[in-house]
């Protein structure tokens, strides 16, 4: 059964710094999608970055990075040049497309506090 | 552009009455699906849709019904609510063919109490 783990409730980090949030991921299919978002205190939900299991590079979109590492099952999300407008809730997801790919599941989410 | 569309936002019912969230996308997407936030546990899937007439179970779909009878709708309905029940609830749809990267669009959210 897939499984997303998000091991970090809260993570400070300081204004202009890099901060990663970790995510780890259980799967027996081969072919499947992660992805991140945010969710700001006004509590919409914004996709942020997607990364196929066959992608060979790590997908980036501006500041924010993928580190996947298959072999080990983690899909950790790097935010550069942290801004105080990062300060929200981030959910990493999984979404296995061999079997079927309809269920999208969430991890329990880290809270991100950027500090001026 | 619409997007994904939830109604009402805010809902107060007593324990054993019942109600429907509403949901419409525009976006012509044939997934359409049903989460429910609660602190500490992240989203969890409750039902979805891969098209009208088809709908299946998530994790936690005890307590609620859902149908599609269209492409563009999809509710929520809550037989006889519970105070378990008192969460943020999410609709959201995704893309089912022509490539791209299948992520989900989100409607607001609304924000259910049972007292």
């Amino acid at each position: 059964a897939q499984k997303i783990t998000q091991t970090q409730p809260g993570m400070f980090v300081q204004e202009k710094e890099a901060v990663t949030l970790d995510c780890t991921y259980d799967t027996s299919d081969q072919s499947y999608g992660l992805f991140w978002y945010k969710q700001p205190s006004s509590g919409e939900m914004i996709f942020l970055i997607y990364q196929g299991s066959y992608d060979e590079q790590n997908a980036t979109e501006g500041r924010y990075s993928l580190n996947f590492q298959k072999a080990r099952k983690s899909a950790n999300l790097v935010i550069s040049a942290s801004q105080l407008g990062d300060s929200a809730m981030y959910f990493c997801a999984m979404r296995e497309v061999g079997t079927g790919g309809f269920k999208t599941i969430f991890g329990a989410g880290t809270r991100l506090f950027v500090k001026a | 552009n619409a997007g994904v569309t939830q109604t009402p936002k805010f809902q107060v019912l007593k324990t054993g009455q019942s109600m429907t969230l509403q949901c419409a996308q525009d976006m012509n997407h044939e997934y359409m699906s049903w989460y429910r936030q609660d602190p500490g546990m992240g989203l969890r899937l409750i039902h979805y849709s891969v098209g009208a007439g088809i709908t299946d179970q998530g994790e936690v779909p005890n307590g609620y019904n859902v149908s599609r009878s269209t492409t563009e709708d999809f509710p929520l309905r809550l037989l006889s609510a519970a105070p378990s029940q008192t969460s943020v609830y999410f609709c959201a749809s995704r893309q089912t063919s022509g490539g791209g990267t299948g992520e989900l669009f989100f409607g607001e959210g609304s924000r259910l109490t049972v007292l």
